[in-house]
Parts: structure tokens; C-alpha cells; sequence
């Protein structure tokens, strides 16, 4: 079946460095890509998504490239804040009656000042 | 904005008891879903729904049931909660759009003693 590998974390950065989250996936087909982000006490919310070869995502500083060549969808920022500290969720979409999604493991990433 | 609204924050219950865990969305969208967040698994599905009366298991669907009478609306029932369903339950919901966006609630955590 289809799956999402994420780097493990937890992640610990200092304020403005750059940081990279390793997500590869594993599909049959075209699958979209998404990352979602996921503050301390809240739901998830969408941060980003690519739906093809090749597509760029971004938001709020944050990107991300669809690579079918290495299965891969890495989120990238160039300089992160104290806030950006969540758990970040890789996922791709799946169609069983429905488009669904499924999740890598959650990567916990904390920024000190 | 989409909001998806989760009755219960926080829940205590006894090994035996029934839970319900009620989900609305009020942006008429087909689709709705149960995840299942545990550290270091990420998001698994429970069960999700395409269209009011229909349900579908999704990848961990033992010890759950679901219900969905109104579009706007779907129930996740422990018919007799267990220590191991101790967890923080996810509701989303999405429309028929092919790229299969989530827009989540904000989690029910549940303990079960």
C-alpha cells in the first residue's frame, strides 16, 4: 500500500537557521502531497501542497518541491522563527471511494532563541 | 473559513464505558473522516465517510464504529472503550476536490482508565 517515511525527529534548531524535513513516499499513480503543520494544543492545518510533477508549494516562508524522480516531497524554510516550533506532518492522497490522505509519522520541531 | 468542530476537548473515561465522539462541519462537505494521532505513528485512519448512511474502514477500524445521519455530522462510538484506545481522536472533512485536502478539528484527547 501507500506510505509516507519522515525524517525522525525531534528537531532542534536555533532562531534563523535553515531547516529541511526529509519526507519520501511510496504510491501507486500521481498522488498530491501535502504538509501539514500542527501547533501545540490544535489540530492540523494545511501549510502546503503540490498536486503534480514538479510543483512548487509554499507558504509562510516554507517550500516544498514534488519530486517523482526520488519520490520525494522535502519542506524547506530558509530562516526559522521561535514560532515555527510544531510537529510537522508529511502526507499524500489516496482514492478508496474517496480521496483520503495518509500521514508519515509527525516530525516535533522546536526553535530556541 | 471551514470549521470543523469537535464536541469534547478532553475526556476521562472507564475501561467497559461506551464513548461517543461527535464531529460538525459546517461547510457541506462530502467527505469526512476519523484519524487516530499516537506519537511516533502519526495519523492513522479509523473510519471515513463519503456521503450521509456510507461508511468505509479505514486502516485501524477494530474496537470502533462510526455514524453519519446528516451530512454535516459524524460520530465515533467505542462501543466499550479500551486502556490501549487512550489517544487523541482527529475529525476532518473535505470536499469531491481531486487534490484531497483535509481541513481538520482541533482533537479530542480520550483516557481511558
Amino acid at each position: 500500500g501507500n506510505s509516507v517515511t519522515q525524517m525522525e525527529g525531534p528537531v532542534t534548531l536555533s532562531e534563523e537557521a535553515f531547516l529541511t524535513i526529509n519526507c519520501t513516499y511510496t504510491a501507486t499513480g500521481y498522488p498530491s502531497l501535502f504538509w501539514y503543520v500542527q501547533y501545540p494544543g490544535e489540530g492540523l492545518q494545511l501549510l502546503l501542497k503540490a498536486t503534480k510533477a514538479d510543483d512548487k508549494g509554499s507558504n509562510k516562508g516554507f517550500e516544498a518541491t514534488y519530486r517523482k524522480e526520488t519520490t520525494s516531497f522535502h519542506l524547506e524554510k530558509g530562516s526559522v522563527q521561535v514560532s515555527d516550533s510544531a510537529v510537522y506532518f508529511c502526507a499524500l492522497s489516496e482514492y478508496q471511494g474517496a480521496q483520503k490522505l495518509v500521514f508519515g509519522q509527525g516530525t516535533r520541531l522546536t526553535i530556541n532563541p | 473559513d471551514v470549521k470543523v468542530t469537535q464536541s469534547s476537548r478532553y475526556l476521562v473515561k472507564r475501561t467497559g464505558e461506551k464513548v461517543f465522539l461527535e464531529c460538525v462541519q459546517d461547510m457541506d462537505h462530502e467527505n469526512m473522516f476519523w484519524y487516530r494521532q499516537d506519537p511516533g505513528l502519526g495519523l492513522r485512519l479509523i473510519y471515513f465517510s463519503y456521503d450521509v448512511k456510507m461508511k468505509e474502514k479505514g486502516d485501524i477500524p477494530e474496537g470502533y464504529s462510526v455514524s453519519r445521519e446528516k451530512k454535516e455530522r459524524f460520530s465515533l462510538i467505542l462501543e466499550s472503550a479500551s486502556t490501549n484506545q487512550t489517544s487523541m481522536y482527529l475529525c476532518a472533512s473535505s470536499t469531491t476536490d481531486e487534490t484531497g485536502e483535509l481541513f481538520f478539528g482541533e482533537g479530542s484527547r480520550l483516557t481511558v482508565l
